[in-house]
């Protein structure tokens, strides 16, 4: 069983809709979430990263965290072409020096 | 500011060749990974460290070797190259802290024939 699944996508959104990328984990010891952002040929960036049940917001950037239900979640409002990436969702577990990250779902923002 | 450096960005190695992966970060973090990653897969751990003089295997560490000899400097051994080996390679480096995300290098593009 992967430890942190994402669907690989890829996942085609029209300009200036929301996108909605989703993660799911398997450790309940998981205690700190990672998205990052992956252009083609690049390294990965990061975008946002949340510890505690509930929303966080950074822009057009909106992550989601539910503990009980073992899934984060990223959405991109007013979604623009240079959002088109790859978005890898990374895992810490507690305790852990280690990142986990998922195999990325591929976005692309139609114009 | 150079944050976390990786060279060679590009590298063609024959079967049997042996070469080491550079990377530098001057954030003084005190954790440092590298990752593989295989076309349309995501990263993979190979080694990591906590801190100078401490290393430890990741998921995929068969065929390399690491050594952390200062905070800044966390180097990447390929002995002996097999094509299995062709990928790319990320240099990562974090603070010691649950909130605190890992910082990538440009990434070193790998090749052996």
């Amino acid at each position: 069983q992967k430890e942190v699944e994402q669907n690989s996508g890829p996942l085609s959104v029209p300009e200036g809709a929301i996108a909605s990328l989703n993660c799911t984990y398997s450790d309940r010891g998981s205690q700190s979430f990672f998205w990052y952002r992956q252009y083609s040929g690049k390294s990965p960036e990061l975008i946002m990263f949340i510890y505690s049940n509930g929303d966080k917001e950074d822009g057009r950037f909106t992550a989601q965290l539910n503990k009980a239900s073992q899934y984060v979640s990223l959405l991109i409002r007013d979604s623009q072409p240079s959002d088109s990436a790859t978005y890898l969702c990374a895992v810490k577990h507690f305790g852990n020096e280690k990142l986990t990250f998922g195999t990325g779902t591929r976005l692309t923002i139609i114009p | 500011n150079a944050g976390v450096t990786q060279t060679p960005k590009f590298r063609i190695l024959k079967i049997g060749q042996s070469m080491t992966l550079q990377c530098t970060q001057d954030m003084n973090h005190n954790y440092m990974y590298w990752y593989r990653q295989d076309p349309g897969m995501g990263l993979k751990l190979i080694y990591y460290s906590v801190g100078a003089g401490i290393t430890d295997k990741g998921e995929v560490p068969n065929g390399y070797n690491v050594s952390r000899s200062t905070t800044e400097d966390f180097p990447l051994r390929l002995e002996l190259a097999a094509p299995s080996q062709t990928s790319v390679y990320f240099c990562a480096s974090s603070y010691r802290d649950r909130q605190e995300p890992q910082h990538f290098g440009d990434g070193t593009r790998l090749s052996i024939l």
